[in-house]
């Protein structure tokens, strides 16, 4: 099956900074990647995702960029502020059905201010 | 907006309890899964069920079971809960599109 490698496993950047986190993935039928913030007692919601289709995709301060060839994709966040302070999971879902979804291990990202 | 609800934010059982947790959402999805959340290990998937009444083992379904009978609601059963059980459980839901997953607020289940 999948797996879904994620790291850092842990993240501390000033504000204003930016912060990245790197998520990698071995089956290359994977076609579908979104990233899951979690806050603190909250449950994880979607903020960015993208397809293998596309190499790059943008939404104001976030940005995810996928590279196929070397099977990982990486979550970018500029301008970092301390809202921004989560835990961060990436996944792939392999084919189209909805039972072949996998999580990375998460990463927690602080930001000080 | 879809909501997923989970029946308990907070549970404390005993050892050797059969426990429930359920998980109700409104926006007819096909797709329904449980995780375990722990430190260091992520969102773990333990059941999904892709239809009423349709189950499939995920990555740690030992000591679990599941009960799909109506499509809006999932259960997850610990036939005789055990400390290793003590965890974060997070139901999802998976749109008709296969794309966005949806979660509940998660159960934090502790085993004494």
């Amino acid at each position: 099956g999948e797996n879904v490698e994620q790291h850092p496993s842990t993240l501390s950047v000033q504000e204003g900074d930016s912060a990245v986190i790197k998520c990698t993935y071995s089956d290359s039928a994977s076609n579908y990647f979104p990233w899951y913030k979690q806050e603190l007692g909250k449950r994880p919601q979607l903020i960015i995702d993208i397809r293998s289709n596309v190499g790059e995709k943008k939404d104001q301060r976030i940005a995810v960029t996928l590279n196929k060839t070397a099977k990982h994709f990486s979550l970018h966040i500029t301008e970092t502020q301390p809202e921004d302070s989560a835990v961060y999971f990436c996944a792939a879902r392999v084919g189209n059905t909805g039972n072949q979804f996998y999580f990375g291990t998460g990463t927690s990202l602080t930001v000080i201010p | 907006d879809v909501k997923v609800t989970q029946s308990s934010r907070y549970l404390v059982k005993r050892t050797g309890e059969k426990v429930f947790l359920e998980c109700v959402q409104d926006m007819d999805h096909e797709n329904m899964f449980w995780y375990r959340q722990d430190p260091g290990l992520g969102l773990r998937l333990i059941y999904f069920s892709y239809d009423v009444k349709m189950k499939e083992k995920g990555d740690i379904p030992e000591g679990y079971s599941v009960s799909r009978e109506k499509k809006e609601r999932f259960s997850l059963i610990l036939e005789s809960a055990s400390t290793n059980q003590t965890s974060m459980y997070l139901c999802a839901t998976l749109s008709s599109m296969n794309t966005e997953a949806f979660f509940g607020q998660g159960t934090r289940l502790t085993v004494v």
